[in-house]
């Protein structure tokens, strides 16, 4: 297993267009969780994936962004109608629930970092 | 929202030095965890604490759990470029039906030669 795959790594795109990022975690994962992380900033919390059920969409953005993973396998997460604001890192993680303790350890990607002109 | 404060949040220092970083909230975590992040990459684990008091040591990494589990600091010994990065604490917040990561915004660490 190569880890957690994100592409595209750069996306380039003018304001008002749509963008689709996908994610494909760890294969044996069942929990996907993507972040953004702007410049200076730690990563911020926007959804989370139990297989393929979204169990929390609360933290997005706005009703621009959704997400997907229907199989339970990869994901994706589309902005629609794309803003400057919307530039930014995004990235996907996973991780297989709770280990020893409750802590649950991440593995992220590397990001698909967008610029939004 | 179980908010986490670093500090410093910019740290430039020369190799050998050590240095202290810290990480703190009113909320208490079940555990919290270190993560450093290189640039133009997602954050890597360095370690998990989980019990009050804890400390972990990681190489010339020391970490410590506060005993209240409400902050916890990574000390780091004779430092070198290559320690140079992006490091962030997390705990957990409340997610429908699981659990997901809250970060802080940091501290960026830079050690020059």
């Amino acid at each position: 297993d190569t880890g957690v795959s994100q592409n595209p790594r750069h996306k380039i795109t003018k304001r008002g267009q749509n963008v689709t990022f996908r994610c494909d975690p760890i294969s044996e994962h069942n929990r996907l969780y993507w972040y953004r992380q702007t410049l200076g900033q730690g990563p911020e919390f926007l959804t989370y994936f139990q297989n393929e059920a979204q169990l929390e969409k609360s933290r997005l953005l706005s009703d621009r962004f959704s997400a997907e993973r229907p199989k339970g396998s990869f994901s994706t997460l589309e902005i629609q109608r794309t803003e400057q604001g919307d530039s930014a890192m995004y990235l996907c993680a996973s991780s297989f629930g709770p280990s020893t303790g409750g802590a649950n350890v991440l593995t992220f990607g590397a990001g698909s970092r967008l610029t939004v002109l | 929202t179980q908010l986490l404060e670093q500090s410093p949040q910019f740290l430039s220092i020369q190799e050998g030095e050590n240095l202290t970083v810290y990480c703190n909230s009113s909320s208490v975590f079940s555990s919290l965890q270190w993560y450093r992040q290189e640039p133009g990459e997602g954050p890597v684990l360095l370690v998990t604490v989980v019990t009050g008091g804890e400390v972990k040591k990681l190489k010339r990494l020391t970490f410590q759990f506060g005993d209240a589990r409400k902050d916890s600091s990574l000390h780091i010994t004779a430092a070198q470029p290559g320690d140079t990065g992006l490091y962030l604490c997390a705990g957990g917040i409340p997610a429908n039906s699981g659990y997901a990561l809250n970060f802080g915004k940091g501290t960026s660490l830079l050690v020059t030669p």
